[in-house]
């Protein structure tokens, strides 16, 4: 079972809704990472925290915003999404530098 | 960029034979993780190996690293069905926080 916990597990929105993807770990990590996968893909890193600051943001586009309200909890808001965004997003943890943690992920659909 | 690269993209063999997998890489890492995902679930971290190890163990895991050769492998001995899933290596640069994925491997036991 992982200790990591995303909701909703699947979340179906129109290109003009307003959504967010919630990820919650209790270990103690100090960094969290959602992750965006395609199918038959490997997952694709969007955003870093550490220590609850941004750290890497890879080139990701304005309408995925991330969030770290404290050092268990990473939102991930949508907002004007398109249909080429539908995959599973993954939310994950680790201390820095340590093995990352993968919760179940949240299977995104845009229509 | 991708740095890890797998090997087979696909493996099919029999219940009770081994299955080895392959991981290249182009640059120095700290530490290179294998991961096992199940057909749309999230992933599963198998075996941490930092780059001053050689090999290590986990029940019918065995990963050996030749950073000479900047390459892995995954070695999963008298497989089950239940092991029949996607296999991917992920390397962590120094310095860095962000672990990139190879495009992995299926894997499909055959009862």
């Amino acid at each position: 079972d992982t200790e990591v916990t995303q909701t909703p597990k699947h979340l179906v929105m129109g290109m003009t809704n307003k959504k967010s993807l919630k990820c919650e770990q209790h270990m103690g990590h100090r960094a969290m990472y959602w992750y965006k996968q395609k199918a038959k893909k490997p997952p694709e890193l969007m955003f870093v925290y550490s220590y609850e600051k941004l750290s890497i943001n890879e080139s990701v586009p304005s309408r995925f915003s991330p969030e770290c309200p404290n050092s268990s909890l990473l939102n991930l808001h949508l907002h004007a999404l398109q249909p080429e965004d539908s995959a599973l997003y993954l939310c994950a943890s680790s201390q820095v530098g340590e093995a990352i943690y993968f919760g179940e992920g949240s299977w995104l659909t845009v229509v | 960029s991708q740095q890890g690269e797998e090997d087979p993209q696909a493996l099919s063999i029999q219940e009770g034979e081994n299955a080895t997998m392959n991981c290249s890489y182009k640059t120095s890492i700290n530490n290179l993780q294998w991961y096992r995902q199940n057909s749309g679930r999230g992933l599963v971290h198998l075996i941490l190996i930092r780059s001053n190890e050689r090999e290590k163990h986990s029940g019918r895991l065995r990963v050996t690293l030749d950073t000479s050769k900047k390459s892995s492998s995954l070695l999963i001995t008298a497989s089950r069905a239940a092991d029949t899933a996607s296999y991917f290596c992920a390397t962590l640069h120094f310095y860095g926080q962000n672990f990139v994925f190879g495009p992995g491997t299926r894997l499909s036991v055959l009862p």
